[in-house]
């Protein structure tokens, strides 16, 4: 399985963009980029994904690097809401396993 | 739709007794998946089905663990006999179309084995 790369710990103010990283540099062509996030005693919540172009919901916006070797997770105004475990995925769309392995993620603070 | 449901949502039990756990994906999802989280090794995916087929289960630790989906509404895991190290979260996620799309995860089961 290609790998996944994401910083341990990321902090950063409500109300002003966060801008959370994810490398994965053996990603192949045929690989989806999922973000999912675990805030505290809950199931994992789906956030994004996307296979080449940047991608744009009511949560969030993914920004993918023209060689897709990396992505950003980005979210326009972050509240306390949004503090959480953050996980970058990728899944193989060309006929491989169907589920998700979950790395260690990034764990996003948000100040007051 | 409810989301996904999990029961129950805390179980405490003893070493040695058989734990069953139990799911009911969203409607209409064909795909459902367990996961087991821990601090020491996060979330582990243990078993998948897709239309009530177990697809990959290469990720269930041991004998002792064991899953099924009777039908389109309804899955259980299984551990006997339970050992203090199965003690985790325990996750059911559905999705209506795998890797295409996204899953939806219950509130999970914290299981304890003393």
């Amino acid at each position: 399985d290609a790998k996944t790369t994401q910083p341990n710990s990321m902090e950063s103010n409500e109300e002003e963009p966060v801008h959370l990283p994810c490398n994965h540099s053996t990603i192949s062509g045929t690989d989806y980029i999922h973000w999912y996030r675990q805030l505290p005693s809950q199931g994992p919540e789906y956030v994004i994904h996307g296979l080449t172009s940047n991608v744009n919901n009511r949560m969030a916006s993914l920004a993918i690097a023209e060689d897709r070797k990396s992505s950003t997770l980005i979210l326009h105004r972050a509240t306390l809401r949004d503090a959480a475990v953050y996980y970058c995925i990728l899944s193989d769309s060309g006929g491989g396993a169907d589920g998700l392995t979950f790395g260690k993620g990034t764990h996003l603070i948000i100040q007051p | 739709d409810a989301g996904v449901i999990q029961s129950p949502r805390h179980e405490v039990t003893e070493m040695g007794q058989e734990v069953t756990l139990r799911c009911k994906p969203i409607s209409g999802h064909d795909y459902l998946f367990w996961y087991r989280q821990t601090m020491m090794r996060g979330l582990e995916l243990l078993i998948y089905f897709n239309n009530n087929v177990p697809i990959d289960d290469s990720g269930m630790p041991e004998d002792r663990f064991s899953a099924k989906m009777p039908n389109a509404s309804f899955s259980t895991l299984k551990i006997q006999p339970s050992e203090p190290r199965d003690s985790a979260v325990y996750f059911c996620a559905s999705s209506l179309m795998g890797v295409f799309t996204e899953a939806f995860f219950g509130q999970g089961t914290r299981l304890t084995v003393v």
